[in-house]
């Protein structure tokens, strides 16, 4: 099975940084990857898809680049609502593997 | 507004049975494939299963294959798990998620989530 890893594990930046996090697949998967963003006790939400195309409703600060092995989820100047784990998801096929998480704090 | 609501999680001892499952409102259930997902406590998520729209295809994880069924009632709306043979490290919040690809088939990935229902696996 592809593994996904993410990096940073966890970071703390002040709000209106920019914030990146990577995501790197084992193998090739295209741009068949989603981002979800889980804030602290509430359930995941969907971000972004094929890589770079966000989720109606999601704020335009937040966006994601690469394809085949590497990824990027960029927040162009953090809020304190961005307060949340991170997780990237590979679904070029079954099964539907996640990244372990970053989890983002403010400084 | 699309609704997913969980229910049937509790304590359960090592080796026993639950049935976990999750009512679905406010779109075409039907026209969907969905997915469990699950979530231990602190740890991250990890894709469980998924059935296809009409009940004709469903995929597991390997950590469940064998021990965990998918099912759907598309006149009731309503998606199911039986977990058997039941394990400590299957403790987790379980959550019922809508595939994002409208009709047969499954993108894998989820643009709906239910809140999830806990199930302890302890003596």
């Amino acid at each position: 099975d592809i593994q996904m890893t993410q990096s940073p594990s966890s970071l703390s930046a002040s709000v209106g940084d920019r914030v990146t996090i990577t995501c790197r697949a084992s193998q090739a998967i295209s741009n068949y990857l989603a981002w979800y963003q889980q804030k602290p006790g509430k359930v995941p939400k969907l971000l972004i898809y094929a890589a770079s195309t966000l989720q109606s409703g999601v704020p335009s600060r937040f966006s994601g680049s690469g394809s085949g092995t590497d990824f990027t989820l960029t927040i162009s100047s953090l809020q304190p609502e961005d307060v949340a784990t991170y997780y990237c998801q590979k679904y070029n096929s079954a099964p539907a593997m996640f990244g372990q998480g970053t989890k983002v704090e403010i400084k | 507004q699309v609704q997913l609501v969980e229910s049937g999680g509790g304590v359960v001892q090592p080796g026993r049975s639950q049935r976990l499952s999750c009512a679905a409102s406010g779109f075409t259930f039907s026209n969907y494939a969905m997915h469990w997902v699950r979530q231990a406590p602190g740890k991250g998520l990890e894709w469980v299963a998924v059935i296809l729209n009409h009940g004709s295809n469903e995929y597991y994880a390997d950590s469940v294959k064998g021990r965990f069924s998918i099912s759907r009632d598309n006149s009731k709306n309503t998606l199911s798990l039986q977990m058997n043979s039941l394990r400590p490290e299957d403790t987790a919040v379980y959550y019922c998620a809508r595939d994002s690809f409208l009709g047969p088939g499954a993108r894998y990935y989820f643009d709906y989530w239910g809140q999830g229902t806990l199930v302890t696996v302890s003596s």
